[in-house]
């Protein structure tokens, strides 16, 4: 089937740094990657869509200045957290779905998540 | 503004036991609900529902949609300790949106031996 990746599973940083977090589409196209980020106990809440090759579409709330979005490839998107502090820390999940494979579906594949502590 | 609910949000249950997970949305132009379960990690697939009364079944799960109810059931019988996990039902509007999900709050499920 079809597997996303992420990187890194996990990250500890300080106030103040930047964290890059990258998702990867191994075995199909990504058209479209979703970043999500996920509270202890409570469900993904969408932070943005981005389409290769195009700007990124933030939900109502997410700040693109704070989370930056790459889609530069159809195999790779990166979200980066500027300037992190503790309240960014989450777990940070990415989907990658591709129109043909998915038939015109909402079916989405999920990476593994990366969980971002800021100190 | 559209959304996703789950009920019951936590379950605990001993093994051996059938679980009937609910969840209803409201969504403009609605096509398709999904099913996922979320252990540790990411969310992995279950279910596709897009037609009404069709059941859909993997083992010792099923699902089914009701477009009239705005809703959807999960159902897993014999339950076992390895089914501990949180189910995410998540809508997906019309295609023009870029297939963006909206996920419900989760139902926790906690399988005792």
């Amino acid at each position: 089937g079809a597997v996303v990746s992420q990187h890194p599973s996990r990250v500890i940083c300080k106030s103040g740094t930047s964290v890059k977090i990258e998702c990867r589409s191994l075995d199909f196209q990504a058209t479209t990657m979703f970043w999500y980020r996920q509270f202890p106990k409570q469900s993904l809440m969408l932070m943005a869509t981005s389409n290769e090759g195009s700007k990124a579409t933030y939900e109502q709330g997410v700040e693109k200045d704070k989370f930056l979005i790459n889609h530069a490839s159809l195999t790779l998107s990166t979200l980066t957290v500027t300037s992190a502090h503790p309240e960014d820390s989450s777990f940070y999940i990415c989907s990658a779905r591709d129109y043909l494979l998915a038939g015109g579906s909402h079916e989405q594949f999920f990476g593994p998540g990366t969980r971002l502590t800021v100190l | 503004e559209d959304k996703v609910v789950q009920s019951p949000l936590s379950l605990v249950v001993h093994e051996g036991d059938t679980v009937t997970l609910n969840c209803s949305y409201e969504v403009t132009n609605f096509r398709s609900l999904l099913w996922y379960k979320q252990e540790k990690k990411a969310p992995t697939f279950l279910f596709m529902l897009t037609s009404s009364g069709i059941e859909k079944k993997s083992g010792r799960l099923s699902s089914i949609l009701d477009k009239k109810e705005l809703s959807s059931i999960l159902n897993i019988t014999a339950t076992q300790t390895g089914d501990s996990a949180i189910y995410l039902c998540a809508v997906g509007p019309v295609y023009n949106q870029g297939g963006k999900l909206i996920f419900g709050q989760g139902t926790e499920l906690s399988v005792k031996p």
